[in-house]
């Protein structure tokens, strides 16, 4: 099956950083990919639909200057959390559809922030 | 907001015993549901999927019902191991679009 890759892995960082969180689909294209945030016990959130070539779509409730959303190119997408506070410590998960009408899903393996 | 939804958060069961894991759905118009096993610290694993043509589908230990008359889904494993404890979650979707999980459910499984 398709394959999508997250990198880090996990990070660490200061409060009032930003970190960057960035999202490939490595042996397919991917025009459209979705970025989520788990918050521990909970279910996953859609926060953003990052579209190539286009503006990212912002679900209700997150601010789109807060988590800026760059579709690079038809296999990169990149969630930076700007200015980041121990709030926004989560599980942060991409997806990318195999596309055309089809449905099918492939979720990168996530990535835990942690701001101190 | 979620629009599917699960109707218990915890399930405990013996191992060999079948476990089932209910999902309530709200939106009539999604047409692709899967069932998804998360472990901690890890992404979503893709267990079993369901397209709405359809009211039953099996794979390997699995299978997934679906009833839309009553928008639910339910996801029945055979013989439960304890390699399968995780949190499991429901999600639907059209195509193309994001997909929408439940809540949860996390099944413990006991030897």
């Amino acid at each position: 099956g398709a394959v999508v890759s997250q990198h880090p892995s996990w990070v660490i960082c200061k409060s009032g950083t930003s970190v960057k969180i960035e999202c490939r689909s490595l042996d397919f294209q991917a025009t459209t990919m979705f970025w989520y945030r788990q918050f521990p016990k909970q279910s996953l959130m859609l926060m953003a639909t990052s579209n190539e070539g286009s503006k990212a779509t912002y679900e209700q409730g997150v601010e789109k200057d807060k988590f800026l959303i760059n579709h690079a190119s038809l296999t990169l997408s990149t969630l930076t959390v700007t200015s980041a506070h121990p709030e926004d410590s989560s599980f942060y998960i991409c997806s990318a559809p195999s596309g055309g009408a089809a449905n099918e899903q492939f979720f990168g393996p996530g990535t835990r922030l942690t701001v101190l | 907001g979620e629009s599917v939804g699960l109707h218990l958060p915890t399930l405990s069961v013996q191992e060999g015993d079948n476990s089932i894991i209910n999902c309530a759905y709200s939106n009539s118009a999604s047409d692709y549901f899967i069932w998804y096993k998360q472990e901690s610290g890890k992404g979503p694993q893709f267990i079993i999927d369901i397209r709405s043509n359809m009211d039953k589908r099996q794979g390997q230990r699995v299978t997934v019902l679906l009833n839309k008359t009553v928008k639910h889904l339910s996801l029945q494993i055979a013989a439960t191991q304890p390699g399968d404890s995780a949190v499991y979650f429901c999600a639907e979707n059209q195509a193309g679009t994001a997909l929408i999980f439940g809540k949860g459910t996390t099944l413990s499984v006991s030897s």
